[in-house]
């Protein structure tokens, strides 16, 4: 099976700083995504990348960069955190092909910016 | 555009009560969908999916769902309910590739002893 490591499962930081959440999976696939959860919006699409280096952005990309340097690795960059990106963050990996099509999701992080 | 609707914000059923989530989507051709399950503090559980085919499908912990293209709803069910099926739904839905996948904003079901 699929397995996707966010690093983290609770982080607390503090207004300004610089934060990285980490996703690795392990199954050398090309397409991996960022996804925050918030209560009664659901999951929405913050940035995915389909190949290393390469990214694109999601529905809610402001505030957010990211990074892909290698290809089992995604990493989610808050450049200035602030208190309205309090939220769940999940990775997720997509594998392809006809019949075991679907995305595996990380456990999920859960910032708390104070 | 592509959305995807549920309904129902909460659910409360009685244990070995049957449920029904429902799941609407606005999509211009036949999507793939998917129901997962997150259980507090965890990340998503895929229960099932569709792609194409047989309209109903069966996935882990006894769902299963239907397809019904005319009503444009992939609605999720169980005929039993167990305590510990008390957490929250999202159906979702993809074109495919590496579009992205696009969620409802959930259904927290909670489970009445």
């Amino acid at each position: 099976d699929v397995k996707v490591t966010q690093s983290s499962r609770y982080l607390v930081k503090r207004t300004g700083e610089k934060v990285f959440l980490e996703c690795v999976q392990d199954m050398d696939h090309e397409n991996m995504f960022w996804y925050r959860q918030d209560p009664g919006l659901g999951l929405r699409l913050i940035y995915f990348s389909y190949d290393v280096k390469m990214k694109e952005k999601g529905d809610i990309p402001e505030g957010y960069s990211v990074s892909r340097e290698k290809k089992e690795r995604f990493s989610l960059i808050l450049e200035s955190a602030s208190t309205n990106q309090t939220s769940m963050y999940l990775c997720a990996s997509e594998t392809t092909g006809d019949h075991n099509y679907g995305y595996t999701f990380g456990s999920g992080t859960r910032l708390t910016v104070v | 555009a592509q959305s995807v609707t549920q309904p129902d914000i909460h659910i409360t059923v009685s244990e070995g009560a049957s449920l029904e989530l429902r799941c609407n989507y606005s999509y211009g051709a036949t999507p793939y969908l998917f129901w997962y399950v997150q259980s507090p503090g965890q990340g998503l559980q895929l229960l099932l999916k569709y792609f194409s085919g047989d309209t109903l499908v069966q996935g882990i912990k006894g769902f299963e769902a239907e397809f019904k293209r005319s009503q444009s709803s992939f609605n999720l069910r169980k005929p039993s309910v167990h305590w510990s099926d008390a957490a929250e739904y999202f159906c979702a839905l993809t074109s495919g590739g590496y579009n992205k996948l696009i969620f409802g904003a959930g259904t927290r079901l909670a489970v009445h002893p």
